[in-house]
This record gives C-alpha cells, structure tokens and sequence, in this order.
C-alpha cells in the first residue's frame, strides 16, 4: 500500500499569514493527489485535484504543487474560516490512501 | 442539487451486522464510481471501499476483507456497505463519496452516519 506522510500534524498561525503543508508519498504517483479541507462536524470538502488543479468555487488563495514524491498545499493569505484540519490523498491506487492530516489552528 | 443522504448507522455490539444506506440525487449514479470512507472519533479519514459504475468491480481495505461488501442500485440511485463481524475498531462515522476524474479525487461526500460498536 502507498503511505502518505503529512507534515506537520498541526500548525498554529494568524489571519493573513502564508502557510504550506506538504505530503509525501511513499512511491511514485505521479500527479495522483488531492488535498481536502474538513471542518468540524462536517464532512472533508475537495480543494485541490491532481496536485495543483483548483477545484471549482475554492477560493483562489489555495495552491498545490509537486516536485518528485512531494506534495505542497499553501494557503496564501489565512482567513478566518481556513482554520480547519486539511489531508492529501492518493489517488494512483487502491487502497486509497490518506495522509494523517494538519490541524491548522489560530494563533 | 448534487446530494449523497447516508442512513442505517446506530449501536451494535461486538459481532453484529449493519447495513448502510448511501441515496444519491442530482446526477446520473450510474455514471460513476462510488466509495465509502470512514472517521474514527477524533482521528483521521480512511477509505473503505469502492465499486466500480456497474458493480463489476470492488475493492477493500484489508481491515474490512471479507467482513463488509459494497454494493449499488443504479435503478434505485442506492450505494450500500453491508458490515458482519463488527469490532470496536470499526466505530467510526461513515461517509459515501463520489469518485470522480481521472485523479480519483472524492468531490461530493455525504453528511455521514455514525456507527457506534460496543457492548
């Protein structure tokens, strides 16, 4: 099965700062990654779709990238309603596979 | 408007059986592959299962081989994850998501329904 490890599990920042999260895949998965934000209570909602493809109605300030087996989420201007727990996930193969998720909290 | 409505959670003990509801509305089911994720309580997304837009297919987590299957109803518009031999490690909040592109990606996800296994 293909790992995909997140990091940092959790983040403190302020409205407007600039923040990036990366995943990494355990092997190759070419530009099979997702990135989903969830809220809680509320189920994960998709924000960017292979690698660095902005899902319609998401708002513009959320960018993917991805360089070899390492994927980058950044958020370019923090708004109030960012702070949420985001995940990547493979799509390359099954079993779909998630990372474990950042926890982006207000500092 | 595109909806999944997840039903059939509740409380089961060690051992027993539950059948999930997934209904979907808004687009053509039949055009689609569907999964079913899962969310233990205060941890992170796993995805179960999926089947293929004609039932053909189907793959499973090791976790739930051979104790959960996942079916469809295209005529009816119902996905379905029958679950036997449930753990407490299966307690969870379970989510129907629909798969879509060529990058597998879950853009439409379900309220959830929550199972709960205890004695």
């Amino acid at each position: 099965d293909i790992q995909m490890t997140q990091s940092p599990s959790s983040l403190s920042a302020s409205v407007g700062d600039r923040v990036t999260i990366t995943c990494r895949a355990s092997q190759s998965i070419r530009n099979y990654l997702n990135w989903y934000q969830q809220r809680p209570g509320k189920a994960p909602n998709l924000l960017i779709y292979a690698a660095s493809n902005l899902q319609s109605g998401v708002p513009s300030r959320f960018s993917g990238s991805a360089s070899g087996t390492d994927f980058t989420l950044t958020i370019s201007s923090l708004q109030p309603e960012d702070f949420a727990t985001y995940y990547c996930q493979q799509g390359h193969s099954a079993p779909r596979t998630f990372g474990q998720g950042t926890v982006l909290e207000i500092k | 408007e595109e909806q999944l409505v997840e039903s059939g959670g509740g409380l089961v003990q060690p051992g027993g059986s539950l059948r999930l509801s997934c209904a979907v509305s808004g687009f053509t089911f039949s055009s689609y592959w569907m999964s079913w994720v899962r969310q233990a309580p205060g941890k992170g997304l796993e995805w179960v299962a999926h089947i293929k837009k004609d039932g053909s297919e189907k793959r499973y987590v090791d976790p739930v081989k051979g104790r959960f299957t996942i079916s469809r109803d295209n005529a009816k518009n119902l996905l379905y994850l029958e679950m036997n031999s449930l753990r407490a490690d299966d307690t969870a909040v379970y989510y129907c998501a629909r798969d879509w592109g060529n990058y597998d990606a879950f853009d439409l996800w379900g309220q959830g329904t929550m199972v709960t296994v205890s004695s």
